[in-house]
């Protein structure tokens, strides 16, 4: 029983269309992230958001745009993608920044774009 | 060029035996190692940690053993379940820094 919330879980879009992948936690956690993995490869980080600012941008293209309306929730905006971004999405929280706060993971939105 | 590596890619085990899952690392600077365990359809969950400035860290099955010098740890499973069968990920950290560094993984197949 996962305590981060992805949605949905599969998606398939045309490379005009617009959607979103949102992400919700209510653990308090205070540091959101967004990963990209693409099959048999790591997790690759793509946003943090700290206490609702985003904190890092790993120079993600500008069709993939991260918000937080607040401390629970986290959306990834998608438009114009590419073949190329078709990927398992991650999005994982933790209680703080620093890096001994372990991350916990929702499981993913699989996007197809055709 | 890859900070975190785990040379290998899979991994088989008898049940009841122990499981040694190596990763190596180039950066110095790193804090924090942490592993992950990972099913198919799911996300990653957290299993352990150490500290740079340890050498060793034990919760239950799992050990993790971490030689600066050497820039290697590893993760010990003893004794090894079939619900151990996952792709497992390695992955550090720095103190003051939110970018954790994942390796490539480690698919572990406990046999019954």
């Amino acid at each position: 029983d996962t305590e981060v919330t992805q949605t949905p879980k599969h998606l398939v879009m045309g490379m005009t269309n617009k959607k979103s992948l949102k992400c919700e936690q209510h653990m308090g956690h205070r540091a959101m992230y967004w990963y990209k993995q693409k099959a048999k490869k790591p997790p690759e980080l793509m946003f943090v958001y700290s206490y609702e600012k985003l904190s890092i941008n790993e120079s993600v293209p500008s069709r993939f745009s991260p918000e937080c309306p607040n401390s629970s929730l986290l959306n990834l905006h998608l438009h114009a993608l590419q073949p190329e971004d078709s990927a398992l999405y991650l999005c994982a929280s933790s209680q703080g920044q620093g890096g001994n706060q372990p991350q916990h993971f929702g499981d993913g939105t699989r996007l197809s774009i055709l | 060029d890859q900070q975190v590596k785990q040379n290998s890619p899979s991994l088989s085990v008898q049940e009841g035996r122990i499981s040694i899952l190596n990763c190596d690392y180039t950066n110095s600077m790193f804090d924090y190692f942490l592993w992950y365990k990972k099913y198919p359809a799911e996300g990653p969950t957290f299993l352990i940690s150490i500290s740079s400035i340890k050498d060793k860290n034990e919760d239950g099955r799992f050990t993790v053993f971490l030689n600066k010098s050497a820039k290697h740890l590893s993760l010990h499973i003893v004794p090894s379940q079939p619900g151990d069968s996952a792709v497992y990920f390695c992955a550090a950290s720095k103190l003051y820094g939110q970018n954790f560094v994942f390796g490539p993984g480690t698919r572990l197949s406990v046999l019954p």
